[in-house]
């Protein structure tokens, strides 16, 4: 069966610090992959997806960055956290067909990021 | 405004009472998917609608999409407490990625 990890679970970092989110699937090979932030009130907002290894597409501009250095570990970056950056950080994976339309996404437990 | 809107945005019920949580798309939805995310957790993925009028149920929960395929609703029949939470819904654009609403946030008290 497939598993998704995420870590740290939480983390309290200042402002200008670099981040690094790790998330990494386990039980199939070549999913999408995607990172989500859910602010406070807020819906989920879609950062980063990747469709395979060093292809990244974002979202929205911003200070932050994703990489995919291999088939199953997608990370989240920045150099210099801002306030906004707090919030919680989802990964999440699909199956990826040869087909445009998306399949059934599977989240990670998060990450809480609070940037004081 | 939201290109997913969820209502209500939150929802207090006593147990054993059924209740409805609606999602609207201002586009035609190739997909609508269904997730349940308890408070500092990740989501847990209930159940996907594709065709219009298509409807399923898992447990106590039943989910519709209407023919234009541009609304659905979710419908809790007796709720209990293990079934508060927020619920979102995420709309397939027929891209690699998913647009969600903003949630719902269900309470259910004794």
């Amino acid at each position: 069966s497939q598993t998704i990890h995420q870590w740290p679970a939480t983390l309290v970092q200042p402002v200008g610090s670099p981040l690094s989110l790790e998330c990494t699937v386990e039980g199939t090979s070549n999913p999408n992959l995607y990172w989500y932030r859910q602010a406070a009130g807020r819906g989920l907002q879609l950062l980063f997806y990747s469709v395979g290894i060093g292809q990244i597409s974002s979202e929205v501009p911003q200070n932050l960055s994703a990489s995919r250095p291999q088939d199953r570990q997608f990370i989240l970056s920045s150099k210099k956290l801002l306030l906004s950056d707090s919030g919680f950080y989802l990964c999440a994976w699909s199956v990826r067909w040869a087909r445009s339309s998306t399949d059934t996404q599977y989240f990670g437990p998060g990450t809480r990021l609070t940037v004081l | 405004s939201q290109e997913l809107e969820q209502s209500p945005q939150s929802l207090i019920v006593q147990e054993g009472k059924n209740l409805t949580i609606n999602c609207t798309s201002s586009k035609t939805l190739y997909g609508l998917y269904w997730y349940k995310q308890k408070y500092g957790e990740g989501l847990i993925f209930l159940m996907m609608l594709q065709k219009g009028g298509e409807e399923k149920s898992h447990e106590k929960i039943t989910a519709k999409l209407d023919e234009k395929k541009q609304q659905s609703s979710l419908h809790i029949t007796a709720s209990q407490p293990s079934h508060a939470g927020i619920y979102l819904c995420g709309a397939d654009r027929g891209t690699d990625k998913l647009i969600f609403g903003t949630g719902t946030r269900l309470q259910v008290f004794p």
